[in-house]
């Protein structure tokens, strides 16, 4: 139990056009989901804590209508990243919390993102 | 806010051996929750060891041990009989055990684990 995938786990898309990134919770419901990203060799930044039924929490210096963020039930959230530039090309991990398993964070396989 | 440091960016250690990664935290809280994640090359993050701070007792997850010392906010992972497998980045991660939207995890910036064969 307390898998999480995530699609697609590459993207190669223009510069100008929209991503979206999905993240799903397999075998237990998480009200709360976690967005990071990860430069080369470095540990992972937090982007924005997810809540189903209410709005993202972005962190400080994230544009938060430059990536979307929905949550819309307990096993899904997505993350959309919007107008993409060639700065943006990263990896991106979500999260889950499972409240089941001592409110541990699960996550998904990540996404890597490349904008020409 | 909580701080977690990872004073050794890269470790090293011959397979079968014994090899301990450090990690120190800054919190004024009483309750919280410890983790170590390990990050190999397929970059997926895979939880390795949970520790309840309110918990005296040392989690053990099979060759993965932690030693846990509340007061000196100390938070070391011990792994025995190494591994090939066992090559990866490992990240020390802090939770306040608070809800309510102090669920996010403090990463430090980790430690590159060399298996030498």
């Amino acid at each position: 139990g307390a898998v999480v995938s995530q699609h697609p786990s590459r993207v190669i898309c223009k510069s100008g056009t929209s991503v979206k990134i999905e993240c799903r919770s397999l075998d237990f419901q998480a009200t709360t989901m976690f967005w990071y990203r990860q430069f080369p060799k470095q540990s992972l930044m937090l982007m924005a804590t997810s809540n189903e039924g209410s709005k993202a929490t972005y962190e400080q210096g994230v544009e938060k209508d430059k990536f979307l963020i929905n949550h819309a039930s307990l096993t899904l959230s997505t993350l959309t990243v919007t107008s993409a530039h060639p700065e943006d090309s990263s990896f991106y991990i979500c999260s889950a919390n499972n409240w089941d398993r001592g409110e541990t964070q699960y996550f998904g396989p990540g996404t890597r993102l490349l904008v020409l | 806010a909580q701080t977690v440091t990872q004073s050794q960016p890269e470790m090293s250690v011959q397979e079968a051996e014994t090899v301990t990664l450090s990690c120190t935290y800054d919190t004024s809280e009483s309750d919280y929750y410890l983790f170590w994640y390990k990050q190999p090359p397929s970059r997926q993050m895979i939880l390795v060891i949970r520790q309840e701070a309110y918990k005296q007792q040392n989690a053990t997850e099979n060759r993965f041990s932690v030693n846990f010392q509340k007061a000196a906010k100390s938070f070391s992972l011990k792994i025995s009989d190494s591994q090939l497998g066992d090559a990866a980045m490992y990240f020390c991660a802090y939770r306040s055990a608070r809800r309510l939207g102090n669920e996010k995890l403090t990463f430090g910036t980790g430690t590159r684990l060399t298996i030498i064969p």
